[in-house]
């Protein structure tokens, strides 16, 4: 059963558009949760994080959603740049020291 | 940002013979590693958990004997493959956390390995 799920496999996006990228959990026990980006043949780096105590973090054009009673957050990129393009990797964890649980990925494809 | 390197980036080997993986953490001492496994079009799979000076973790599934783990220390782990065949090429990339932060984890660059 898979806890993160990640249902678009792939988006594509205007330059200067906004992209949006979602994710479901279903652990309710989950209080922490992260993004990370990916390109080809190279190791996710840590994009963004949002705790459960919060409904929203922002950090530059990044900016993480979380709806706690819907089970549901999203990665916000505005204005999109086709620099983002990669694979975007939700995960969800609990606090302590627990590994990640990570979606299936979404691959993100920022049109000049 | 805290920096994980692994070394080498890519190994091409035999059917066979063993390969060694390595992990550091550059820049901050990491209590806990992990190591994932990429097949293509597909989520990281975690392998193992490894704490330094302990023994790993290992998830269901995942071969502790094919897949030796050491965290001999807090800026090093090894992954060595053993016996290694074709259906053991994959993309394997491993993540470091430090004391400080339980949550955030800081993943290396990947190491691409071919089995001929």
């Amino acid at each position: 059963d898979q806890q993160v799920k990640q249902n678009s496999p792939s988006l594509s996006v205007q330059e200067g558009r906004i992209s949006i990228l979602n994710c479901d959990y279903t652990n309710s026990m989950f209080d922490y949760f992260l993004w990370y980006k990916k390109y080809p043949a190279e190791g996710p780096t840590f994009l963004i994080s949002i705790s459960s105590i919060k409904d929203k973090n922002e950090d530059g054009r990044f900016t993480v959603f979380l709806n706690k009673s819907a089970k549901h957050l999203s990665l916000h990129i505005v204005p999109s740049q086709p620099g983002d393009s990669a694979v975007y990797f939700c995960a969800a964890t609990l606090w302590g020291n627990t590994p990640l649980v990570f979606g299936k990925g979404t691959r993100l494809s920022v049109i000049a | 940002g805290a920096v994980v390197s692994q070394h080498p980036s890519w190994v091409i080997c035999k059917s066979g013979t063993s390969v060694k993986i390595e992990c550091r953490s550059l820049d901050f001492q990491a209590t806990t590693m992990f190591w994932y496994r990429q097949f293509p079009k597909q989520s990281l799979m975690l392998m193992a958990t490894s704490n330094e000076g302990s023994k790993a973790t290992y998830e269901q599934g995942v071969e502790k004997d094919k897949f030796l783990i050491n965290h001999a220390s807090l800026t090093l782990s090894t992954l060595t493959v053993t016996s290694a065949h074709p259906e053991d090429s994959s993309f394997y990339i491993c993540s470091a956390r430090t004391s400080g932060d339980q949550e955030t984890q800081y993943f290396g660059p990947g190491t691409r390995l071919l089995v001929l």
